[in-house]
Parts: structure tokens; C-alpha cells; sequence
């Protein structure tokens, strides 16, 4: 099994472009997250999804769109990218039977800058 | 709104040391606890978990913690740390409705 996989590894946008993190898993996972780590700040949870047509907001949603068409994809959309948003994103997946009692497997992570 | 308070921003400590990091979590509901590792360069890994039974649960690498339903805490202990240790710490929660909050880290370094 390939776990998590996030696309791309790395990248940089200019202020005002667009793009979309992709973030697929092949475990049939149900909850998916999305995940922004900047330095000293830890894990700020962004958007999360309990199952295919299902997202719901996190911490720190703003500037940030999701979708979950399927149970393996759950991409991130950055419509108007700007400098706040460098960071690094991390995809990850659990398998919640409704209280959520599994471990989140994460993604190797996108480094994203804007400038 | 559940959170995840993590007391300690650095720890430096000699190898052979004993380690503790504090965790602490406000929820009012049934909560999943857990410790995650992310050493320099990598993603997050599971150190272990917590979800019900014997409060003292133990992960890799002689990794444990001891879940305190009384003082909502869920600290990380090793009684000897070694050098390869060094790595950034999470404590996170997870709530019923499938959301999980994550402390802001500790990063711990290990002097050889």
C-alpha cells in the first residue's frame, strides 16, 4: 500500500496564482484532514471530511477550499494565494467508526511558498 | 471547543536522561489521545495512542504515557533518551465528531 500520497512536494506560487495540493490515500480511510504546520505553531487543522461528500471547517479555513467526490481523494484549493500561506501542508487519513478511535496516517507533505 | 496545551516549547536534554512532556487537553466528551513523532525532514508518525482500558500505554522505542482522567493530562515519558530521539513531539485529541486538535509541538534534542 502506498499510505497517503500528496502531490506536489514542493512548490511556489506568486501572490493572487491558484493551485490545488492533491491528496489521495489507498487505505479506504473515511476521515481525511488537512493540516498546516508552520514553525512553533504545530498542526492547525484546516478543513477535515468524515466521508465522500462530507468537509467540514477547521481552525483555519480562510482562503482555502475542499472537496471529497470520492473516499480516496480529498484535494485542498488555494483560489488567491498569498504570502500567509507559506507553509507546509500535511494530508492525513484515519479510519473513524464514528468516534473516531484510529491513529491519522499523514502524507509526506507540500511545501508551499508565495511570493 | 477542545485544545491541546503541550508545556514545553524545547527540551534539551544528554542522552541517558529520563524524559517527560507534559499534555494537557480541555474536552468534556470521550476523547482518543495520542502521541505523534515527526523527526527532522519527515512527516508525523504515530508513537502510540490512547483510547480506553489501562491508562498506561506504551509505543515504540520505549515510548509511554499515562493517561489522568482527573487532571486531563496525557504525558509522554522514556526513561532513557538516546541521541536518535531527537525529533518534534505531538500531542493531539480527537472527539467523537471525527475533529482532531493537535498541541503546537515540543521539539526535544538530544546532546550525544
Amino acid at each position: 500500500n502506498a499510505g497517503v500520497t500528496q502531490t506536489p512536494k514542493f512548490r511556489i506560487l506568486k501572490i493572487g496564482q491558484s493551485m490545488t495540493l492533491q491528496c489521495t490515500q489507498d487505505m479506504n480511510h473515511n476521515y481525511m484532514y488537512w493540516y498546516r504546520q508552520d514553525p512553533g505553531m504545530g498542526l492547525k487543522l484546516i478543513y477535515y471530511s468524515v466521508g465522500a461528500g462530507i468537509t467540514d471547517k477547521g481552525e483555519v479555513p480562510n482562503g482555502y477550499n475542499v472537496s471529497r467526490s470520492t473516499t480516496e481523494d480529498f484535494p485542498l484549493r488555494l483560489e488567491l494565494a498569498a504570502p500567509s500561506q507559506t507553509s507546509v501542508y500535511f494530508c492525513a487519513s484515519s479510519y473513524g467508526l464514528g468516534v473516531a478511535n484510529t491513529e491519522a496516517f499523514f502524507g509526506q507533505g507540500t511545501r508551499l511558498t508565495v511570493v | 471547543a477542545q485544545s491541546v496545551s503541550q508545556h514545553n516549547h524545547h527540551v534539551i536534554l544528554s542522552e541517558a536522561a529520563s524524559l517527560e512532556l507534559g499534555c494537557n487537553y480541555s474536552y468534556g466528551g470521550t476523547v482518543n489521545l495520542f502521541w505523534y513523532v515527526q523527526y527532522p525532514g519527515q512527516h508525523l508518525q504515530l508513537l502510540l495512542k490512547y483510547f480506553s482500558g489501562d491508562p498506561l500505554v506504551k509505543g515504540i522505542k520505549g515510548f509511554e504515557a499515562e493517561f489522568i482522567k482527573s487532571k486531563f493530562s496525557f504525558n509522554l515519558r522514556k526513561p532513557s533518551v538516546q541521541w536518535s530521539d531527537t525529533a518534534e513531539y505531538f500531542c493531539a485529541v480527537n472527539a467523537p465528531s471525527g475533529k482532531s486538535t493537535f498541541g503546537d509541538g515540543t521539539t526535544l534534542t538530544v546532546k550525544p
